[in-house]
């Protein structure tokens, strides 16, 4: 069975710095996806980034990249340029890829994340 | 933009009661799915369904069941509500077509007492 590990349940960075969210997955498939996923206080759960398995270069959307080593099984989000609207719980998430059809994610434990202006 | 939407954002119930809750998506997706979010655990899936009048089990499924009588449409039942039920419930949905994404709904928060 797949698991994902977030080993941070809280992490704090001041406003306008750059923080990283840890991410470890296990999985025996070579075709797969991960997503960063942002729960603000609001609740609305959203997606941030994802990263296709198949794909070596790092997914990046505006301020928010990847750091994806397959072989070390490990799928960090780096945050730049820290916004007070960057606080959120942040999911880490995979699914197998989409030959496998529909397909559930797995979910870690979440990383409470705090800006500091 | 896609909207999946739930009944209720808070609900109190008393142990025993049978409970219902819903969720509604507007983007004819043909996946959907019951998760339960405590903290410390992250999200755990209870059902999910990949077409009207299907369903599996997920992770937590006990003491839980859906219904999907309508695809744009997942409920999921507490047949007998229980103090350990307590527990914010997120719905989900996304296309089989582009599958890169879940849709959340708001969430549910229920308290049993």
């Amino acid at each position: 069975a797949q698991t994902v590990t977030q080993s941070q349940p809280e992490m704090s960075v001041q406003e306008a710095e750059t923080v990283t969210l840890s991410c470890t997955y296990d999985t025996s498939e070579s075709d797969y996806y991960l997503f960063w996923y942002k729960q603000p206080p609001s609740r609305q759960m959203i997606l941030v980034i994802r990263q296709e398995a198949y794909k070596q270069q790092n997914a990046t959307e505006n301020r928010f990249s990847v750091n994806f080593q397959k072989a070390a099984k490990s799928f960090s989000l780096k945050i730049s340029d820290s916004q007070l609207g960057d606080a959120a719980m942040y999911f880490c998430a995979y699914r197998r890829g989409l030959n496998f059809g529909n397909e559930k994610l797995t979910f870690g434990t979440g990383t409470r994340l705090t800006i500091i202006p | 933009d896609v909207k999946v939407t739930q009944s209720s954002r808070y609900l109190v119930k008393r142990t025993g009661e049978k409970v219902f809750l819903e969720c509604v998506q507007d983007m004819d997706h043909e996946n959907m799915f019951w998760y339960r979010q405590d903290p410390g655990l992250g999200l755990r899936l209870i059902y999910f369904s990949y077409d009207v009048k299907m369903k599996e089990k997920g992770d937590i499924p006990e003491g839980y069941s859906v219904s999907r009588e309508k695809k744009e449409r997942f409920s999921l039942i507490l047949e007998s509500a229980s103090t350990n039920q307590t527990s914010m419930y997120l719905c989900a949905s996304y296309s089989g077509t582009f599958a890169y994404e879940q849709y959340f709904g708001p969430g549910t928060r229920l308290t049993v007492t």
